[in-house]
């Protein structure tokens, strides 16, 4: 399955498959990139993060892909287990901000059924 | 390591009243602190960055006499919600990046699990 997280959209994928969760963002200046998963209720947990002078990087089960040629990053689960139900966000942070702060992409929902 | 502790994790106040939320890193320290707010279904708001010994700097929209930012050691930053209101009932988030980090600006932030508050 696929979605594009601009605006919460729930992607559902059965147990054992692969998830690709997308994200579009628009400063050119960004030079790190963060994917969060949050679970409801809590706080956002890290999952793995890039920085610009790469276009992949590997995990336990997940793979981050940065291309910013279009300014795109996906985020892709294997074998997604019943734990991953949760909402994904993007994360960018800018190269001019001094203090590092994070901006966050709009989240996708992820459900994963039996 | 690097855990973020957020208190209270839920509170409800009266309309009019100030409710205060502590962050606390608990086994690192950050210079700086970021205070984030969340609705239902929505995504995380930046709404401010706060530095020890300094005036935090509010982002644009964000009533800065409304939301106190007081960041006064290396591992507690509080807000402060004054005069609240129903409208800002809300998930408050913080997090911290850690000062251990030399190149601190490309870690990740490490984050509280938030603060539910209800203004009635």
């Amino acid at each position: 399955g696929e979605s594009v997280g601009l605006h919460l959209p729930t992607l559902s994928v059965q147990e054992g498959d692969n998830s690709i969760i997308n994200c579009a963002y628009s400063n050119s200046a960004s030079d790190y990139f963060i994917w969060y998963k949050q679970e409801s209720g809590k706080g956002p947990q890290f999952i793995i993060d890039i920085r610009s002078n790469m276009d992949k990087r590997q995990g336990q089960r997940v793979t981050v892909l940065l291309n910013k040629t279009v300014k795109h990053l996906s985020l892709q689960i294997a074998a997604t287990q019943p734990g991953d139900s949760a909402v994904y966000f993007c994360a960018e942070r800018s190269a001019t901000d001094s203090w590092g702060k994070l901006q966050f992409g709009a989240g996708t929902q992820v459900v994963v059924t039996p | 390591g690097a855990v973020v502790s957020q208190h209270p994790s839920r509170v409800i106040c009266k309309s009019g009243t100030s409710v205060k939320i502590e962050c606390r890193s608990l086994d690192f320290q950050a210079t700086t602190m970021f205070w984030y707010r969340q609705f239902p279904k929505q995504s995380l708001m930046l709404m401010a960055t706060s530095n020890e010994g300094s005036k935090a700097t509010y982002e644009q929209g964000v009533e800065k006499d409304k939301f106190l930012i007081n960041h006064a050691s290396l591992t507690l930053s509080t807000l402060t919600v004054t005069s609240a209101h129903p409208e800002d009932s809300s998930f408050y988030i913080c997090s911290a990046r850690d000062n251990r980090i030399s190149q601190g600006r490309g870690s990740p932030l490490h984050f509280g699990n938030g603060t539910r508050l209800t203004v009635t």
